[in-house]
């Protein structure tokens, strides 16, 4: 299993730019959800989604837009980046066990808007 | 609403020597509390995690933390650290049951000198 694999590694965007974060998972883990790295401020959650065709907000999800259309992918869209985007992305899959949902990390993607 | 403090940013250590990563949290529901580990470049590990039971869990790596309830601590510890220990480490906190959103600290920075 390739596990949870990020395209790409790294991007680097102008203001007003668009681009889509690739996210895909082998695991066929139902659950996946995106975080944003910040320095001192460690993960936090932008969006999530507990299965096809559902998704939900996080903790900062203004200006990125997700969607799932297959239980594998769940791609994050910025539609016009800002400087305040320049971030670490890291996508996440779980699953259940033993109660709660054990979540795998990506390698992460370094975005950096100008 | 629940949050994660860190109590030290960057933590200096000898090769060898123990090391203890502090970290609180608040919550007014019971929780389920998570220790994660990113080496340079790489994405997140899981380390251990305390789910119920034993308030001691040991995880990989030789590291161990302690839930205490009533001072809301969850402290990682190791006897004798290595050179390879060197990484940021993430503690974490999520609702006990169902899908747990985590909710992370802002990461120690530990730093393992020969």
């Amino acid at each position: 299993n390739a596990g949870v694999t990020q395209t790409p590694k790294f991007q680097v965007l102008k203001t007003g730019q668009s681009m889509t974060l690739q996210c895909a998972q082998d695991m066929n883990h139902e659950y996946m959800s995106w975080y944003r790295q910040d320095p001192g401020m460690g993960l936090r959650l932008i969006h999530y989604s507990v299965g096809a065709g559902i998704t939900d907000q996080g903790e900062v999800p203004n200006g990125y837009n997700v969607s799932r259309s297959t239980t594998e992918d769940f791609p994050l869209r910025l539609l016009s980046a800002a400087p305040s985007q320049t971030s670490v992305y890291f996508c996440a899959s779980s699953y259940p066990t033993g109660g709660h949902y054990e979540q795998f990390f990506g390698p992460g993607t370094r975005l950096t808007v100008l | 609403a629940q949050s994660v403090t860190q109590l030290d940013s960057q933590v200096p250590v000898f090769e060898e020597a123990p090391v203890e990563l502090r970290c609180n949290y608040s919550s007014s529901v019971s929780v389920y509390l998570f220790w994660y580990v990113q080496y340079p470049n790489q994405g997140l590990q899981l380390l251990l995690k305390y789910l119920s039971g034993s308030t001691l869990v040991k995880g990989i790596n030789g590291f161990e933390a302690e839930f205490n309830k009533s001072q809301t601590s969850f402290h990682l510890r190791k006897p004798s650290v290595h050179i390879s220990d060197t990484a940021e480490y993430f503690c974490a906190v999520s609702d006990a049951g169902g899908y747990n959103k985590l909710i992370f600290g802002a990461g120690t920075r530990l730093a393992v000198h020969p």
